[in-house]
């Protein structure tokens, strides 16, 4: 069956990285992107940007370009994302998704928590 | 505030139908797919409908999403406790060149 498990749960300083990881299985990792969605505390779901995993091309969103970089491990059939400059409202679950179309995700990992905190 | 625009709630009582708007333009739902994702708290969302009104495998027949213009709506028959959610909404937008989702509506089955 197809599996997407997320790294663990992240606490981090303002200013600060964080690389969170992706691991899929159960479908040709090639064949698909994989998007990364974030959601805050209390809040709706925010697109953070794409990757695919035939070359590795990426698709960020507005509001992340210049903080965010995504990357892949073939090899594993890993995604990461690292997001840059933390601030506090940079705390969310973040979620990675296998995209099914360009307008839908068809799989979900489970979520990683990040908090950003002094 | 989210590009989509969507109700934050709805309720209807056990075995009725309810339906739930996601109202965009014409540079995100006029022009492209909407797909809709069920939400429980604590946990990742779940596709429900994806090409506006195709269902992943396993989803029951009583979810069912349609599209008309710039809006597009989520219907729910059959109403049953356990679809007590948070329901949202998603497209591509052409302007903006980002993945876009509406606010979500938490649903209430009283």
């Amino acid at each position: 069956q197809i599996q997407l498990v997320q790294s663990g749960a992240e606490v981090k300083k303002p200013g600060a990285s964080v690389k969170v990881s992706c691991k899929t299985s159960g479908y040709t990792f090639t064949n698909y992107g994989t998007s990364w969605v974030r959601q805050a505390p209390g809040q709706g779901l925010e697109w953070v940007g794409w990757i695919s995993g035939y070359n590795a091309a990426t698709n960020y969103a507005q509001n992340f370009q210049g903080r965010v970089t995504m990357t892949i491990d073939t090899s594993t059939s890993t995604v990461y994302m690292e997001l840059r400059s933390l601030r506090s409202d940079d705390t969310a679950v973040y979620y990675c998704a296998r995209d099914g179309g360009a307008t839908f995700r068809d799989n979900w990992g489970q979520g990683t928590l990040v908090t950003v905190s002094s | 505030q989210s590009v989509l625009t969507q109700p934050p709630s709805v309720s209807a009582a056990p075995g009725q139908k309810v339906t739930i708007s996601c109202s965009g333009s014409n540079s995100n739902i006029g022009n492209n797919f909407v797909a809709w994702y069920q939400q429980f708290p604590g946990t990742a969302p779940k596709l429900l409908i994806y090409n506006n009104n195709e269902r992943p495998s396993g989803i029951p027949d009583r979810f069912s999403g349609s599209k008309s213009g710039t809006s597009a709506t989520l219907g729910i028959t059959g109403l049953q406790t356990g679809d007590e959610a948070d329901y949202y909404c998603g497209t591509w937008d052409n302007s903006l060149n980002d993945a876009v989702f509406g606010g979500g509506t938490q649903l209430t089955v009283l």
